[in-house]
């Protein structure tokens, strides 16, 4: 079946822009992560999904990143006002439910803001 | 959360076994070692995971010491495929995984 997708692929900024980066987990994965990857590091948590609730969002970095998930499935973690600190690799990742579930991660979404 | 510890680069040969350690000495009683590997410009995949006994599945081998506080992964027949970065992650009764920077193996002809 399907896994997750992630779009863009690649998304390239200017600074002070607004972004939206979109992630579809796999049909009927409750549960929904992000994650943020810069280079040579391994991926950092951001914010973790329920449902339509976020029920961890202490990952986010400042008021800039936002994220949100209306229906429980699509979700799109929307930053403002980008800085040149935000270049990374964004990674989405769902699992059926939460709590020691399997994560099955999306390809991320490479933001450059220039 | 509790840390891991893993050395930064391994080689191995192909068709070789791959014996990953991981040091999580301030593990908890009920938190679980999880293994996730990452391949240059995918997302990381999961492999195998424990809490105190041996695991094994088509992938991998977990070896969890009888004290908790070290584990190996083992790929019992490395190809040039699995060349990737192997995390090691103590994962609490919270969702998130917490990444370390990882061992990135390198499997050679």
């Amino acid at each position: 079946g399907a896994g997750v997708s992630q779009t863009p692929s690649n998304k390239v900024t200017e600074k002070g822009k607004y972004v939206e980066l979109r992630c579809d987990p796999i049909s009927g994965h409750t549960a929904l992560y992000w994650y943020r990857q810069s280079l040579g590091q391994g991926p950092e948590f951001l914010i973790y999904f329920q449902g339509t609730g976020a029920a961890d969002d202490s990952g986010l970095p400042n008021d800039r990143f936002f994220a949100v998930r209306p229906e429980g499935s699509v979700s799109t973690l929307k930053i403002q006002r980008t800085e040149r600190g935000d270049s990374a690799v964004y990674l989405c990742a769902s699992s059926l439910m939460a709590s020691f579930n399997e994560q099955f991660f999306g390809p991320g979404t490479r933001l450059t803001v220039l | 959360d509790a840390k891991t510890t893993q050395p930064p680069s391994m080689d191995c040969a192909e068709g070789r076994a791959a014996n990953l350690p991981c040091n999580h000495s301030t593990i908890s009683g009920n938190e679980y070692v999880y293994w996730y590997r990452q391949i240059h410009s995918q997302g990381p995949q999961y492999i195998i995971h424990g809490l105190k006994n041996n695991e094994t599945n088509e992938m991998a081998s977990l070896i969890i010491t009888e004290d908790r506080k070290s584990s190996t992964l083992i790929l019992p027949h490395a190809t040039l495929r699995d060349t990737a970065v192997y995390y090691c992650i103590v994962r609490t009764n919270t969702d998130k995984l917490i990444f370390g920077t990882g061992t990135r193996l390198q499997v050679f002809p």
